[in-house]
C-alpha cells in the first residue's frame, strides 16, 4: 500500500541547514505530487510548498521562497526538502504528503521533528 | 493568523451531533477551489477525512460528511464517540497566495 517515510528527526544550530528527506513506495512516484507541510509545537498545518517528482518543478510558500528548496530523485522515489538559514521558530515537524493534485493531499508521512537551537 | 478560519474548540456529548465551519474568501473556497478536511489524533499525523468538499475516502464511517456554500465549508460529525477527540483542519486552495491553505485547526472534545 502507498507509504512515505521520512528521515529520523535532526538538531540543528541557528544559521544552519536541515535536508529531510521522503521515500515514497507503493504507487507510481511521478504521477502524483508531493506536499511538505510544518506544524511547529502545539500549533496549527502550515504548507510550505509542492513539487511536481515527474519534471522536478516547485512552488513554495512567500514565507518560504529564498530559504527552502525541494527536489526529487525518480531513480530512488524519494523527495527532499532543504531549509537554510534556520532560526528557533522553524522547530517542528515537518511532513511530507502526497498529493492526487495541486490542491490537496491525502497520504502523510510519519514527520521528521527538526529542533532548532544554540 | 489563518487564511481559513475555523472555531478553536468545539464539544458535544456521546452521540449527539456537532459542526465544524471553516472560512474563506473569495481567493480560495469563494473561488470554487475544493476544500478538504483532516483529522489528526494526539501524536499522530493528519489523515484525510473528507475531500473535494463532500467525499469520503473508503475506511471513514458515514458518521463524518463535508459541505461548502459560498466562502465557507462545514464539517459535521454525528453520533458523536469518545475516538472523535481529536484536532479537525480545513483545507482549500488559494489563488492569490498561489498555494494550499489551511484552517488554523479545531480541537474537538467530547464531554
Amino acid at each position: 500500500q502507498e507509504q512515505l517515510v521520512q528521515s529520523g528527526a535532526e538538531v540543528k544550530k541557528p544559521g544552519a541547514s536541515v535536508k529531510v528527506s521522503c521515500k515514497a513506495s507503493g504507487y507510481i512516484f511521478t504521477n502524483y505530487y508531493m506536499h511538505w507541510v510544518r506544524q511547529a509545537p502545539g500549533q496549527g498545518l502550515e504548507w510550505m510548498g509542492i513539487i511536481d517528482p515527474s519534471g522536478g518543478g516547485t512552488s513554495y510558500a512567500r514565507k518560504f521562497k529564498g530559504r527552502v528548496t525541494m527536489t526529487s530523485d525518480t531513480s530512488t522515489s524519494t523527495v527532499y526538502m532543504e531549509l537554510r538559514s534556520l532560526k528557533s521558530e522553524d522547530t517542528a515537524l515537518y511532513y511530507c504528503a502526497r498529493g492526487p493534485g495541486r490542491g490537496r493531499v491525502d497520504y502523510w508521512g510519519q514527520g521528521t521533528l527538526v529542533t532548532v537551537s544554540s | 493568523q489563518s487564511v481559513l478560519t475555523q472555531p478553536p474548540s468545539v464539544s458535544g456529548a456521546p452521540g449527539q451531533r456537532v459542526t465544524i465551519s471553516c472560512t474563506g474568501s473569495s481567493s480560495n473556497i469563494g473561488a470554487d477551489y475544493d476544500v478538504n478536511w483532516y483529522q489528526q489524533l494526539p501524536g499522530t499525523a493528519p489523515k484525510v477525512l473528507i475531500h473535494n468538499n463532500s467525499n469520503r475516502p473508503s475506511g471513514v464511517p458515514d458518521r463524518f460528511s463535508g459541505s461548502k456554500s459560498g466562502t465557507s465549508a462545514s464539517l459535521a460529525i454525528t453520533g458523536l464517540q469518545a475516538e472523535d477527540e481529536a484536532d479537525y483542519y480545513c483545507q482549500s486552495y488559494d489563488s492569490s497566495l498561489s498555494g494550499v491553505v489551511f484552517g488554523g485547526g479545531t480541537k474537538l472534545t467530547v464531554l
